[in-house]
Parts: C-alpha cells; structure tokens; sequence
C-alpha cells in the first residue's frame, strides 16, 4: 500500500502558473498512471489529466500532467490562471485495481 | 453523452442499510469497470468499491469490512451499491464512476447515518 501527499492549499495571481505536487510513498509513480480531478464547491469532480498527461476533450491545453521519477511525484501544471481555476484539486493513482487518492490541494486564484 | 446519476441516498439510522442506484445512459454500461467513491462533508475523496465489465471481479476498500456490496445490472444499465449497518462516519455523497481513460462522475447522492 502507499499514499500519495499533496500540498493543502496553494495560492497564485490570475495570469500565473502553478504546480500542484502529488508524491507517491512507496513504489514507483511511473509504475501506475495518475490522473488529476477537478473539483468546485458543490459539484462532482471531473477529469483534468488522465495517464500522466492526457487531457480530456474540452480541458484546455492550460492544464498539463507530468511525472518525475527522481521525486517520485506527479505534477498538475495550471497556466494563465483564470479565477475559473479556483478549486480543490486531486491526484489518484492505483495500487493493483483499488484507487488512492491524494488529499487534495485547495487553490486559490487571487 | 455520458450520464450517471446517482439515487438512494437519504437519511438512515446507525446500523441500518441503504441501496445506491446509479443509473447510465449515452454509453454502453457492460463495456466498462465501474467504481464508487465517496466524500465526507468537507474532506477528500475516498475510494470504495469497483466492479469488472461483466461483474466477474470486485474489489473492496479493507475498512469496509464486507460491510458494502457492489453489483450491476448491464441489462438495466445500472449499477448498485448495498450499504449495510451503516454507521456516522459512512455519511458521505457518493459517487459513481466510470472508469476509462478520462473517468466519468456523477452527480453523486447524499446518505446521512444520524440517530
């Protein structure tokens, strides 16, 4: 089993970039894909990257997944922040079939 | 377009038992593992159950304990999730979830345990 940390909250100014982190415990973070949810109050989440990197149709290319295997994290990167973008954010991957979630990253577009 | 939309949920007593429904549409529901998750009034997100295209594997959180069933009806495209002796801390929204490339949510359904 393995967890995955991600920073609380996280703070930028419209028009910035920001990276949300997400580190894997145990394991390798290449060795399961991880996808990224999107969430504002009072609604579901949905899918801004799926396998690391993929974007949904319709997320916009501002949105941008990557892994590092040297810190064994993944990361979201947000550019030209929109106060759209403000949300709680998070990461999840997989350990055989069941799913680990991130404790999710709180961003605030200020 | 895909659609999942959640029913069941409501208000039950510490040790009674709930059904989730979560009903599919604009996709062909026996083509794809389906997952429920759910979240706890102001905190993250918490994975359950997911079930194999034709219902042959399920997979369980540990801490369920056996507690929660998960099962589907491809014919109806439906998928279901049976919640027996339900305590305060299973009051979550719960959601279901098509699994696949980009997962799908849905709108998910409140159950609040309270005496």
């Amino acid at each position: 089993n393995f967890m995955l940390t991600q920073p609380h909250s996280v703070s930028e100014s419209p028009g910035k970039t920001v990276t949300i982190s997400c580190t894997r415990s145990s394991g390798s973070i290449a060795s399961t894909f991880v996808q990224w949810y999107k969430q504002r109050p009072g609604s579901s989440p949905t899918t801004v990257i799926y396998e690391d990197h993929q974007r949904p149709s319709g997320v916009p290319d501002r949105f941008s997944g990557s892994i590092d295997s040297s810190s064994n994290s993944a990361s979201l990167t947000i550019s030209g922040l929109k106060t759209e973008d403000e949300a709680d954010y998070y990461c999840q991957s997989y350990d055989s079939y069941n799913w680990v979630f991130g404790g999710g990253t709180k961003l605030t577009v200020l | 377009e895909v659609q999942l939309v959640e029913s069941g949920g409501g208000s039950v007593q510490p040790g009674g038992s709930l059904r989730l429904s979560c009903a599919a549409s604009g996709f062909t529901l026996s083509r794809y593992w389906m997952t429920w998750v759910r979240q706890a009034p102001g905190k993250g997100l918490e994975w359950l159950a997911n079930i194999k295209q034709d219902g042959s594997e399920k997979y369980y959180l540990d801490s369920l304990k056996g507690r929660f069933i998960i099962s589907r009806d491809n014919a109806k495209n439906s998928l279901y999730l049976q919640m027996n002796s339900l305590r305060a801390d299973d009051t979550a929204v719960y959601y279901c979830v098509r699994e696949f490339a980009a997962a799908s949510w849905g709108q998910g359904t409140l159950v609040t345990v309270s005496s």
